[in-house]
């Protein structure tokens, strides 16, 4: 059964980077029928798609955090990464890591934006 | 990429049916066959229920069907049930980004 785990830090500063991994279990990030991807909610609100990769290259981003958002895969670790550059409070919100297909997910991380 | 648009809130009786509607435009919603539906309870990760507009993931109740007319796509809930209470989500692929999800519809089992 394919299990997927966020980690990384909860608290990031305004202005720095925000940095999560997602360890993937039972499948392989290789396998290149999938895309992997980011999922955020702030806390209240709806889902935001952030960026999904696959291991072939293809990659897509969301338009609006483009400038701001690199997914990298790590098929030695078949984990997969999200970096986002220059986060304000507006970035708080729940990391969820996901099939692309949305059919398996991570339990998601709460990650607050406060100096 | 504007989210597409559902219903706030639903609400409906056990045993009722109810039918959530997510409308987008021709460049995602009406010109793809790729709409999923995603349920969330609270404090827990989505799940998928539907997706390429009519296909439900192994292990999901046949109560649940999704279908496609135009550029508005539904999710319908037969026999509702009170484990049903849930946000509702629809996603779609589109041209101007590769994933634009609903505004989430509150489904309320009375």
């Amino acid at each position: 059964q394919l299990r997927l785990q966020e980690s990384g830090p909860g608290l990031v500063k305004p202005s720095e980077t925000l940095s999560l991994t997602c360890t993937v279990s039972g499948g392989s990030i290789s396998n290149s029928d999938y895309y992997w991807g980011w999922v955020r909610q702030p806390p209240g609100k709806g889902l935001e798609w952030i960026a999904s990769s696959q291991h072939s290259g293809n990659t897509h981003y969301n338009p609006s955090l483009e400038s701001r958002v690199t997914i990298s895969l790590d098929t030695s670790n078949n984990q997969f990464s999200l970096n986002m550059s220059s986060v304000t409070a507006a970035d708080t919100a729940i990391y969820y890591c996901a099939r692309a297909r949305f059919d398996s997910w991570g339990q998601g991380t709460l990650v607050t934006v406060s100096s | 990429q504007s989210a597409l648009t559902q219903p706030a809130s639903v609400s409906g009786s056990p045993g009722q049916s109810i039918t959530i509607s997510c409308s987008g435009t021709s460049s995602d919603v009406g010109g793809y066959n790729y709409v999923s539906w995603l349920q969330q309870h609270p404090g827990k990760a989505p799940k998928l229920m539907i997706y390429d507009v009519i296909k439900r993931p192994s292990g999901v109740s046949n109560r649940f069907s999704g279908s496609k007319s135009g550029n508005t796509a539904s999710l319908t809930i037969s026999g509702l049930q009170a484990d049903d209470e849930a946000d509702y989500y629809c996603c779609s692929y589109g041209d101007s980004a590769w994933t634009v999800f609903g505004t989430g519809t509150k489904v309320t089992v009375l």
